[in-house]
């Protein structure tokens, strides 16, 4: 059990275009969704908690503007980086909060690269 | 929250016992201890979590002292599968917003 997949696992776009990654819980229902970027050699740094039918919030220096956050199910939250800049590379992980056992449960990741 | 202080880097042998003890000395009364396996491009894995003594499971240990203040985490006869970033980390008790920050975490290199 406490499955978290994220779609697509890689992906590699133009400069300026968006990028919508998705978050899913396969087999529990989250409430809470926290969205991390980690790049090579470096720790996750969270970026945003994502809360099922309200408002995203957001870390220090995190532009909500340019990553927006959507939790419309308590399965499902999607992370879209907005007019991507070659700085935006990164590797982008997901977890899922399990109520029940108040634990974090983290996705594969998916890398995006911008070209 | 909570800051966690870990070791850099760790070396071990294949079958040997590897303690890896974390320091969190600001911890609050509803946070629990959480460690954390990450592999190159995966994402973190979760190993064990405990809020005080020890807890065990089939994969590892985990010891509390009363104080709390620190953590260790224990992984009986490693592998070379097991040369991995661990990560200790503290919050996401109840009534917490569940935030967990990550610190720097510890690689273990497992050798031959």
């Amino acid at each position: 059990g406490a499955v978290v997949s994220q779609h697509p696992s890689w992906v590699i776009c133009k400069s300026g275009t968006s990028v919508k990654i998705e978050c899913r819980s396969l087999d529990f229902q989250a409430t809470t969704m926290f969205w991390y970027r980690q790049f090579p050699k470096q720790s996750l740094m969270l970026m945003a908690t994502s809360n099922e039918g309200s408002k995203a919030t957001y870390e220090q220096g995190v532009e909500k503007d340019k990553f927006l956050i959507n939790h419309a199910s308590l399965t499902l939250s999607t992370l879209t980086v907005t007019s991507a800049h070659p700085e935006d590379s990164s590797f982008y992980i997901c977890s899922a909060r399990r109520e029940v056992e108040e634990t974090q449960y983290f996705g594969p990741g998916t890398r995006l690269l911008v070209l | 929250l909570a800051k966690t202080t870990q070791p850099i880097s760790m070396d071990s042998y294949e079958g040997q016992e590897v303690n890896i003890t974390c320091s969190h000395n600001n911890i609050a009364t509803n946070d629990y201890i959480t460690w954390y396996q990450q592999f190159p491009s995966q994402g973190p894995r979760f190993i064990i979590q405990g809020y005080k003594t020890k807890v065990t499971n089939e994969v590892a240990s985990l010891f509390i002292p009363a104080d709390r203040k620190s953590s260790t985490l224990s992984l009986p006869r490693v592998s070379l599968s097991d040369t991995a970033v661990y990560y200790c980390l503290v919050g996401d008790g109840s009534g917490n917003t569940g935030k967990l920050i990550f610190g720097q975490g510890t690689t273990l290199q497992v050798k031959p």
